[in-house]
């Protein structure tokens, strides 16, 4: 069945470190990626998407490309603050089935 | 700011007992899906709502019922409840002009006794 399968966390990195999160996905069609961040006590909130190979999300100095032929979603950032600390889900859907599958979550910390 | 609303934030029951769970969208959004986010997991889904209708179920007992009204407001409904059900239930809608994409309200936190 489709999956999504993030790196395991915790990660901890300093302030300005650079940010990278694996994600990688199994799907039988042509699925859209996601990243969602969730803060401390809240909801989801949607930090960038893509919708088909080859294309890049970016939101806050986040960014993440579709890879079909590695069938991966990295979510990136060049120079990380502690005010990224959260906790961020990588998830897909497929067309017309419009239910996301996330992966476990990957929880990062940010240290000043 | 998504627009989706949801009430009770935290709620405690006990074993057995039934709740009620309410979300509230914006309007161009016909579409509400509800998902179950245990302690430490990922979301999963439980099911999708399109005009009142249920439109997809995730792998999630006939106790888990919803609701959806023409003022796009839902409900999520779990029966006898279970240790198990304790868990974040998070609501979200996705408008009608971008179908691929959903947004999530801020959740309600279920605690079984």
């Amino acid at each position: 069945g489709d999956s999504v399968t993030q790196m395991e966390g915790p990660v901890t990195l300093s302030e300005e470190a650079f940010l990278t999160i694996n994600c990688t996905y199994t799907a039988t069609g042509y699925p859209s990626l996601f990243w969602y961040v969730q803060y401390p006590g809240e909801g989801l909130q949607l930090l960038l998407k893509a919708t088909k190979a080859d294309d890049k999300g970016s939101n806050k100095g986040f960014e993440a490309t579709y890879r079909k032929e590695t069938t991966s979603f990295h979510l990136e950032k060049g120079s990380v603050q502690v005010s990224d600390s959260a906790v961020y889900f990588c998830a897909l859907s497929l067309q017309g089935a419009q239910k996301l599958v996330f992966g476990q979550g990957t929880r990062l910390t940010i240290n000043p | 700011e998504t627009g989706v609303t949801q009430s009770p934030t935290h709620l405690i029951k006990t074993r057995g007992q039934q709740v009620t769970l309410r979300c509230s969208s914006q309007s161009g959004h016909n579409t509400v899906s509800w998902y179950q986010q245990a302690l430490g997991q990922g979301p999963q889904f439980i099911f999708q709502y399109y005009r009142e209708e249920e439109n997809g179920r995730g792998n999630f007992p006939p106790r888990f019922s919803g609701l959806q009204f023409p003022n796009y407001s839902s409900e999520l409904n779990v029966n006898a409840l279970e240790l198990d059900d304790s868990a974040l239930y998070l609501c979200a809608s996705t408008p009608d002009s971008s179908t691929d994409t959903q947004y999530f309200g801020p959740g309600t936190r279920l605690t079984v006794l």
